[in-house]
């Protein structure tokens, strides 16, 4: 069965550093997401993305965040200069239509640590 | 703008009681309602959806959940709780504003004693 695959599952990081958060998202499927959960908190929606543009994004995803689909198969979430608030888990998902009635396939998640 | 309240971060039941896991969502127009489970190290997985049929919504592994207008509730329920239903359970909402992007709740995770 499809599935999308995040990687890694689990990264450890120190304050400032890079961070890029790699996602392969179900292979007909058009459009893609970014959420992240902090620990105890709610899902929380970062970015949409559909042909090769954000369609919609909220007040978290600020100008360290970015997004990128490199080729045809990976959907990356960057994080340019990471700070302690930023540790959570990072879920990538992926549907083939919008979302009114469809569904969202998620992958495992991707934990950050920042340290 | 659309919000969702999951009430209890856990739920603790004994294996074959009733589980009940609550929800309630707030949307400025009438929402789509949706149910994801994720079990241990898994992604989160679609369990049921309400997209303005009818209003008991019958998902999978023998769960079912009631979309009641009047209580902006969307309570999450199965009969008999099994040992493998150990899973933390999501709630999310669609409610307009011109998004369809789902809210999602905190979570509840569900711990089911033998």
């Amino acid at each position: 069965e499809p599935e999308v695959t995040q990687t890694p599952s689990h990264q450890v990081t120190q304050m400032g550093q890079e961070v890029i958060l790699r996602c392969v998202p179900i292979s007909n499927h058009l459009y893609f997401y970014w959420y992240r959960q902090i620990l105890g908190q709610k899902v929380e929606f970062l970015v949409s993305f559909y042909n090769n543009e954000i369609s919609e994004k909220s007040e978290i995803f600020d100008d360290q965040f970015s997004v990128e689909r490199p080729d045809g198969s990976n959907f990356t979430l960057k994080i340019r200069s990471t700070k302690l608030e930023d540790s959570a888990m990072y879920f990538c998902a992926s549907s083939g239509d919008r979302t009114n009635t469809g569904e969202l396939f998620f992958g495992e998640g991707s934990r950050l640590t920042v340290l | 703008a659309q919000s969702v309240t999951q009430l209890g971060s856990h739920v603790s039941v004994s294996e074959g009681a009733l589980v009940l896991l609550r929800c309630n969502y707030s949307s400025s127009v009438p929402p789509y309602l949706f149910w994801y489970v994720q079990y241990p190290n898994q992604g989160l997985q679609l369990l049921l959806k309400y997209t303005s049929a009818a209003t008991l919504v019958k998902g999978i592994n023998g769960f079912e959940a009631e979309f009641k207008k009047s209580e902006t509730s969307f309570h999450l329920t199965k009969p008999s709780a099994h040992m493998s239903d150990a899973a933390e359970y999501f709630c999310a909402v669609i409610g307009g504003g011109g998004s369809y992007i789902p809210t999602f709740g905190r979570g509840t995770s569900l711990i089911v004693h033998p």
